[in-house]
């Protein structure tokens, strides 16, 4: 059974802390992906990876930073949280497909408050 | 910019009818279209997709159906049924380098009423 797994459920943080989010996938997947749910907005992309030590921009990368030491983990990184990253954080992975499509598996997700 | 919209952002039917959900997109790159459901404190799971070759794909109660020229699609549910309440995103790929970068619409929650 394919799992993804993130590191909290949920979580609190201060303004100004340096948040730390883990995702981890035993699926053996190359694509790594952490995205952002807020009401109204949807699902909006922060940064993915296709490979170990490769991470590519998504959408809304402003604040953010990633991290992909290993194949099977992938982190986002919150250098300074600011209340405006509140938010759902939900981390996804999924077989690479240069000539096909692969649907993504999610993880749970972490609901992050910063006060 | 969204590229991908679900302009309703919830929709009630009746346990045993018919849900219609819709999605309109933007970018005429894309070429492969998902549908995904979420319940709540839960991940999103994928639902069916449907590849910019075909119009239509079935699996059991659902069916994706596609209309390029209007960059439009839909997902049926027939018969409603009172699981089948959650948020369904609906999601585009295609046009970048990796196939696998998807964009998510705003989500529309369905709620099915025994």
């Amino acid at each position: 059974d394919v799992k993804v797994t993130q590191s909290s459920r949920y979580l609190v943080k201060r303004t100004g802390e340096k948040v730390f989010l883990e995702c981890v996938q035993d699926m053996d997947h190359e694509n790594m992906f952490w995205y952002r749910q807020d009401p109204g907005l949807g699902l909006r992309l922060i940064y993915f990876s296709y490979d170990v030590k490769m991470k590519e921009k998504g959408d809304i990368p402003e604040g953010y930073s990633v991290s992909r030491e290993k194949k099977e983990r992938f982190s986002l990184i919150l250098e300074s949280a600011s209340t405006n990253q509140t938010s759902m954080y939900l981390c996804a992975s999924s077989f690479s497909g240069r000539l096909t499509y692969n649907e993504q598996f999610f993880g749970p997700g972490t609901r992050l408050t910063v006060l | 910019d969204q590229q991908v919209k679900q302009n309703s952002p919830s929709l009630s039917v009746q346990e045993g009818r018919i849900s219609i959900l819709n999605c309109d997109y933007t970018n005429s790159m894309f070429d492969y279209f998902l549908w995904y459901k979420k319940y709540p404190a839960e991940g999103p799971t994928f639902l069916i997709s449907i590849s910019s070759i075909k119009d239509k794909n079935e699996d059991g109660r659902f069916t994706v159906f596609l209309n390029k020229s209007a960059k439009h699609l839909s997902l049926h549910i027939v018969p409603s049924q009172p699981g089948d309440s959650a948020v369904y995103f609906c999601a585009a790929s295609g046009g970048g380098r990796n196939n696998n970068d998807m964009r998510f619409g705003a989500g529309t929650r369905l709620t099915v009423k025994p």
